[in-house]
């Protein structure tokens, strides 16, 4: 079974700018999260959607947006880009059940804000 | 919301020197609890996981228990390995309510010198 895939695994922008990251998700996984990952921060929840609605959502500012799509692949959408967005950006699956449980990580999108 | 705390490192051993890490946590309710690894070059996978306390989780030789009086999930290994060389996780659910996402310690970079 293909595991989650992440596209683009890296990316350049300017700061201002907007980005778009997408994930694939393990077959029959419904569940995506998304996680930024920075040597200062850590490992931070963004936010997980579940058919097709945002069911979790962390502690980000709204320029930071997703979405899923019926066939459960995601989209993570930043506006504006600022240089502290610069960051290893995770995504992960999940079956989803009763209640939070094992996630399933890709590799991660690169973005690096100049 | 939920919220842990881990010891943070580089921690460096011998190769079989007795390791733990240390992980405590606040939340509510009694959540899963995991342990996650990131190897060199590899994405972020579950090590290990238990889901109520006094449960015992295990996976390569790692240990950890749910010790719900004192909210902690100590991850420990009786003799490490230099292939053990990698980040290690605490986490457990970002939040009640059945939805996906977690919210992880900041890491431990874990060396074995052979």
């Amino acid at each position: 079974k293909a595991g989650v895939t992440q596209t683009p695994r890296y990316l350049i922008k300017t700061r201002g700018q907007q980005v778009t990251l997408s994930c694939s998700p393990i077959s029959g996984h419904r569940s995506v999260s998304w996680y930024q990952q920075t040597p200062g921060q850590g490992l931070q929840f963004l936010f997980e959607y579940f058919s097709e609605t945002q069911r979790n959502k962390g502690n980000f500012p709204g320029r930071f947006s997703g979405r899923q799509f019926s066939n459960s692949r995601s989209e993570m959408n930043v506006s504006t880009l600022e240089l502290g967005d610069s960051a290893l950006y995770l995504c992960a699956s999940s079956l989803a059940g009763q209640e939070a449980g094992e996630q399933y990580f890709g590799p991660g999108t690169r973005l690096t804000v100049t | 919301g939920n919220s842990v705390t881990q010891m943070e490192g580089p921690v460096t051993l011998s190769e079989e020197a007795f390791l733990t890490i240390n992980c405590t946590y606040t939340a509510t309710g009694y959540p899963s609890l995991f342990w996650y690894v990131q190897y060199p070059g590899e994405g972020l996978q579950l090590l290990l996981k238990a889901t109520k306390a006094d449960d015992k989780g295990s996976n390569k030789g790692f240990e950890a228990t749910y010790r719900k009086e004192t909210t902690s999930f100590h991850l420990e290994k009786g003799s490490v390995q230099v292939s053990d060389s990698a980040v290690y996780f605490c986490a457990l659910p970002y939040s009640g309510g059945g939805a996906d996402g977690l919210t992880f310690g900041k890491g431990t970079h874990l060396i074995i010198q052979p």
